[in-house]
């Protein structure tokens, strides 16, 4: 049973880059039947995806936000990470991280519980 | 503005049966399969259903999903308080090339 946990810097100020990391528990991080993603939700907003990347390699990023986007995986110690860059308040918004799994058509059937960043001076 | 729509409330009493909508085009619904999320305030989306019409093991068989060309809609019968939840519909679209998902749609249960 795979669970994912957030963690981030909470406050970050504008023009400042904003690093996210989720860490994977039980099942296989190396897992073929995942693409690993990062979702967020502006206060009162919808869902917004930012990007996913696969064990292998592919990855895939939000063409609204592809240039200030890094989506990286650390196999060895089971977890992935996103960087975005330029902040400015706009970007504050609930961070979750989550997998489309193939077991469920690619679906997002796993999610953490989210992190809350702030962009204010 | 969502690249798919959803009607941004509905509302039924308990008991009754409601439906959600989610509009897209033939980048997206027309070509994939849809999936519906369960949002309580402060917490996490949770999947309810997947490649259109299928639910997870953990999710009651009074939701059920449908598609249609380029839409798609999420049904709840016997609706309970418990049901009052935000609901986003999501696929792939290929001409954007990114995971879209609807604007999300309120359910009051009255």
């Amino acid at each position: 049973h795979v669970q994912l946990q957030e963690s981030g810097p909470g406050l970050v100020e504008p023009s400042q880059t904003l690093s996210l990391t989720c860490s994977i528990s039980g099942g296989s991080f190396a897992n073929s039947d995942y693409y690993w993603s990062w979702i967020r939700q502006s206060p009162g907003k919808g869902l917004e995806w930012i990007a996913y990347i696969h064990f292998t390699g592919p990855t895939s990023y939000n063409p609204s936000l592809e240039s200030r986007l890094d989506i990286s995986l650390d196999t060895p110690k089971r977890r992935f990470s996103l960087q975005l860059t330029s902040l400015t308040v706009a970007d504050t918004a609930v961070y979750y991280c989550a997998g489309l799994g193939s077991s469920y058509s690619y679906a997002f059937d796993v999610w953490g519980r989210g992190t809350s960043v702030t962009v204010s001076s | 503005q969502s690249v798919l729509t959803q009607p941004p409330s509905v509302s039924a009493a308990p008991g009754q049966k409601v439906t959600v909508s989610c509009s897209g085009n033939n980048s997206n619904i027309g070509k994939n399969s849809v999936s519906w999320y369960q949002q309580f305030p402060g917490t996490a989306p949770k999947l309810i259903i997947f490649d259109n019409d299928k639910r997870p093991s953990a999710s009651p068989d009074r939701f059920s999903g449908s598609k249609s060309g380029t839409s798609a809609t999420l049904g709840i019968t016997g609706l309970q308080a418990g049901d009052e939840a935000d609901y986003y519909c999501g696929t792939w679209d290929h001409s954007l090339s990114s995971w879209v998902f609807g604007g999300g749609t309120k359910l009051t249960v009255l």
